[in-house]
């Protein structure tokens, strides 16, 4: 079936970087876009960026603009995003997801629980 | 970036009828879609292309566009529809994406 699924937890320290991985299985990889949404705990779901599996483009919100990197790896047939500089409040559960039809995210991967403190 | 608005909580009694709404400027130009999202779990489509369900989805939830405003509508809300509700669309340059600040929906 298709699905992604994200690496596990981490405990990072501020001013870190951490990578999170998003493998993707059961659908041909490069035909859809990957978006990646965090969520700080009890808040709304807050969009991050993108990339065009197929080459490789990026977009970044420009709250994380300076501080994030989106890259692929088409061989392994997984995402990757990268945040740079972490503070306390990057304290998140990370998400890829699949952009589907109008815009819509139709798979989504099981979410990556990212602690930063000291 | 545009900004999405949505009410920050709604109730609704057991069978009876709720409309969330969800309002900014790019819902003009850009499809809107609906996300449901439980306590600990990833969310899940429930409308998109403004009114289209994905498979696996009851018919109960229905969704519609007017001007800068799209509304998800449940018609004879379960218990198990008590969540919270996201609106999502692309910000008025089309470049990024974003999302409504959620309603929590509770079943009464």
């Amino acid at each position: 079936q298709v699905q992604l699924v994200q690496s596990g937890a981490e405990v990072k320290k501020p001013g870190a970087s951490v990578k999170v991985s998003c493998k993707a299985s059961g659908y041909t990889f490069t035909y859809y876009a990957i978006h990646w949404v965090r969520q700080a705990p009890g808040q709304r779901l807050e969009w991050m960026g993108w990339i065009n599996i197929v080459n490789g483009n990026t977009k970044y919100s420009q709250k994380f603009q300076d501080r994030v990197t989106i890259t692929r790896d088409t061989s392994a047939t997984t995402a990757y995003m990268e945040l740079n500089s972490l503070r306390s409040e990057d304290t998140a559960v990370y998400y890829c997801a699949r952009l589907w039809l109008d815009d819509a995210f139709d798979v989504w991967g099981q979410g990556t629980m990212v602690t930063v403190s000291s | 970036s545009s900004e999405l608005t949505q009410d920050p909580a709604v109730s609704v009694a057991l069978g009876q009828t709720v409309t969330i709404t969800c309002q900014g400027d790019s819902l003009r130009t850009f499809f809107a879609n609906w996300y449901q999202q439980k306590p600990g779990q990833a969310p899940i489509l429930v409308i998109y292309g403004e009114n289209n369900r994905p498979s696996g989805v009851p018919d109960r939830f229905s969704g519609s566009r007017s001007g800068n405003t799209v509304s998800l509508t449940i018609t004879g809300t379960q218990a198990e529809d008590e969540a919270d509700y996201y609106c999502y669309c692309r910000d008025r340059s089309g470049n990024h994406g974003v999302f409504g600040g959620g309603t929590k929906l509770t079943v009464l």
